[in-house]
């Protein structure tokens, strides 16, 4: 089955610094890759994602990279605000004309400070 | 919309009781799962549901059962709870085939002693 490791498990910046979170799967039939954020006592929450077929995807302040050949991607905030301090996930999973379903990675905690 | 909506929210058990954890969504989806999140583990899948009258297992499904009443409610039991049980649960749904996103429930933080 799908091995999703992220990295780091903890990151500490500074208000306006950017932060990089990084996941590697082991799949090569994974095609989806979503990034999910967590606040404190809450559910996780789609932030952003990218599909296989696409090497980079932005929004706003946060965008995804993937290195289909590596097997790797990687989350990137721009211009950090505390509100960003929250657990973020990554995922890997194979999406297509049948079911699937995702395997995530062990998480990260952003702490941003003022 | 009410979204995805989990009960309880907390729940303490002693070892070899039974419960069930309820799960419903109102947005008409598909797909529906079970997970369990432990500290520095991630989010494992426990069972999912892909659509109304089908389960399969995750990754960790010893110790649990579920049901998928109908399209809304998808029920998570644990017939005798154990500690290595304790954890905090989360419900998610997903829509049509076409759409990926997860959108996930509140969760139940569960403590078995």
């Amino acid at each position: 089955g799908e091995n999703v490791e992220q990295h780091p498990s903890t990151l500490s910046v500074q208000e306006g610094d950017s932060a990089v979170i990084k996941c590697t799967y082991s799949d090569s039939a994974s095609n989806y890759f979503p990034w999910y954020k967590q606040e404190l006592g809450k559910g996780p929450q789609l932030i952003i994602d990218i599909r296989s077929n696409v090497g980079e995807k932005k929004d706003q302040r946060i965008a995804v990279t993937l290195n289909k050949t590596a097997k790797h991607f990687s989350l990137h905030i721009t211009e950090t605000q505390p509100e960003d301090s929250a657990v973020y996930f990554c995922a890997a999973g194979p999406i297509g004309l049948g079911y699937s379903t995702l395997t995530f990675g062990k998480g990260t905690m952003l702490l941003v400070s003022p | 919309n009410a979204g995805v909506t989990q009960t309880p929210k907390f729940q303490v058990l002693k070892t070899g009781q039974s419960m069930t954890l309820q799960c419903a969504q109102d947005m008409n989806h598909n797909s529906m799962y079970w997970y369990r999140q432990d500290p520095g583990m991630g989010l494992r899948l426990i069972y999912y549901s892909a659509s109304e009258g089908t389960t399969d297992k995750g990754e960790v499904p010893n110790g649990y059962n579920v049901s998928r009443l109908n399209k809304r409610e998808f029920s998570l039991r644990l017939e005798s709870a154990a500690p290595s049980q304790t954890s905090v649960y989360f419900c998610a749904s997903r829509g049509q085939v076409s759409s990926y996103e997860q959108y996930f429930g509140p969760g139940t933080r569960l403590t078995v002693t």
